[in-house]
């Protein structure tokens, strides 16, 4: 049984639609990430929190916002997304960032239309 | 060229055989190296850490080689069950953040 949960565990949205996801370890971890993985695509990295301070940000566009109120639970809050964000999206944390292993959550699929 | 790079197979075997799958990494300096594996529509869950001196777990033996820059993982003996997507992990260029390969998939058949 994992110790990191995620919701919903399925999402259909319009582009027009705002919606946000959640995700909260019960691991006493400090460090969390968010993950997209797309089809035949490697994990892509896009956010990593670490003691709820944001320490990276891949690049990813301003229409995907994360939030870390505390080390336990993150957010991902989307606005006006493109069918091409279509996703699965994983959130993971570990005891600290930095080379550890990463307990994954079990995702939240995600449709745009 | 990629930080992470994997063969995306499929692998198709039969089951009892054994079964070796390979991982370059460009990043000469990476000190941490994984192997996960992700079942279908699944999350990615570890599989085994690897050592610079190889580990072994049951079944699965990790191998790493620093002069070529690669990872394997050595499957023998192989069941049903390990039909799976495996993701070889390594640590990326800013020394903080994991790298995740695309996968080699692995289909063991009766």
């Amino acid at each position: 049984e994992t110790g990191v949960t995620q919701t919903p565990r399925h999402l259909v949205m319009g582009m027009t639609n705002k919606k946000s996801l959640k995700c909260e370890q019960h691991l006493g971890h400090n460090a969390m990430y968010w993950y997209k993985q797309s089809a035949k695509k490697p994990l892509e990295l896009m956010f990593v929190y670490n003691f709820k301070e944001q320490t990276e940000n891949n690049s990813v566009p301003s229409r995907f916002s994360p939030e870390c109120p505390n080390s336990s639970h993150l957010f991902l809050h989307l606005h006006t997304l493109q069918p091409e964000d279509s996703a699965l999206y994983l959130c993971a944390s570990s005891p600290r960032r930095a080379r550890e292993t990463q307990y994954f959550g079990p995702g939240t699929r995600l449709l745009v239309l | 060229r990629k930080e992470v790079e994997q063969d995306p197979g499929p692998f198709n075997v039969p089951e009892g055989a054994t079964v070796a799958f390979n991982c370059t990494y460009s990043n000469s300096a990476s000190q941490s190296f994984f192997w996960y594996r992700q079942d279908c529509r699944k999350e990615p869950k570890l599989l085994m850490s690897v050592y610079s001196s190889g580990n072994e777990d049951g079944r699965f033996t990790a191998q790493l080689n620093r002069a070529s820059q690669y990872i394997s993982l050595l499957i023998r003996d192989s069941k049903l069950s390990d039909s799976a997507t495996y993701l070889c992990v390594v640590n990326g260029y800013n020394n903080n953040d994991m790298r995740f390969g695309a996968g080699t998939r692995l289909t063991v058949k009766p």
